[in-house]
């Protein structure tokens, strides 16, 4: 099945820097991929997605660029604030199935004032 | 506004006991999910179901089943909890078609002792 990697597990950033995010996915027949937001005691939450035709996608402070070829994606949040701070996971879309994702492990972001 | 409900958001049980956890979603929704969230593992897929009566095994099915009577239900079922299914339990639903945007619940957090 599909394996996807998220790195790194926690990130810490000054209020006003940039975080990335990134993730690796093994089946390259995977076109969909979304990243989701949780915030404490709340169910994820989709931020932006991409699909495998287009490279980047960005909508305000976020962006998602993503490399085919070498089979990652990225998540970048500009000029973060403390309500970025939160949980993050990146997913890929499951060839086999028209419906289901593989999720990574996961990004703890934590924005200091 | 998109709501998935889930029955509890606490829930404690006693190893052997047959827990029952439901999920309702108000969009009209073909497909919904049944992941458990565990730290440093992500949300990882139990059972998902595209269809009333239909159900379709994810990444790690084993000590549970699923039930879909209804569009707009999805249970899940430990048939006899054992302490390694401690866990948060989120529930899931999308539109049918091409894969795309996921709506969770809050999720359930379920302790078995």
């Amino acid at each position: 099945g599909e394996n996807v990697e998220q790195h790194p597990s926690t990130l810490s950033v000054q209020e006003g820097d940039s975080a990335v995010i990134k993730c690796t996915y093994s089946d390259s027949a995977s076109n969909y991929f979304p990243w989701y937001k949780q915030e404490l005691g709340k169910g994820p939450q989709l931020i932006i997605d991409i699909r495998s035709n287009v490279g980047e996608k960005k909508d305000q402070r976020i962006a998602v660029t993503l490399n085919k070829t070498a089979k990652h994606f990225s998540l970048h949040i500009t000029e973060t604030q403390p309500e970025d701070s939160a949980v993050y996971f990146c997913a890929a879309s499951f060839a086999g199935s028209a419906r289901q994702l593989t999720f990574g492990s996961g990004t703890q972001l934590t924005v200091l004032p | 506004d998109v709501k998935v409900t889930q029955s509890s958001r606490y829930l404690v049980k006693r190893t052997g006991e047959k827990v029952f956890l439901e999920c309702v979603q108000d969009m009209d929704h073909e497909n919904m999910f049944w992941y458990r969230q565990d730290p440093g593992l992500g949300l990882r897929l139990i059972y998902f179901s595209y269809d009333v009566k239909m159900k379709e095994k994810g990444d790690i099915p084993e000590g549970y089943s699923v039930s879909r009577e209804k569009k707009e239900r999805f249970s899940l079922i430990l048939e006899s909890a054992s302490t390694n299914q401690t866990s948060m339990y989120l529930c899931a639903s999308s539109f049918g078609g091409r894969i795309g945007e996921q709506f969770f619940g809050p999720g359930t957090r379920l302790t078995v002792l």
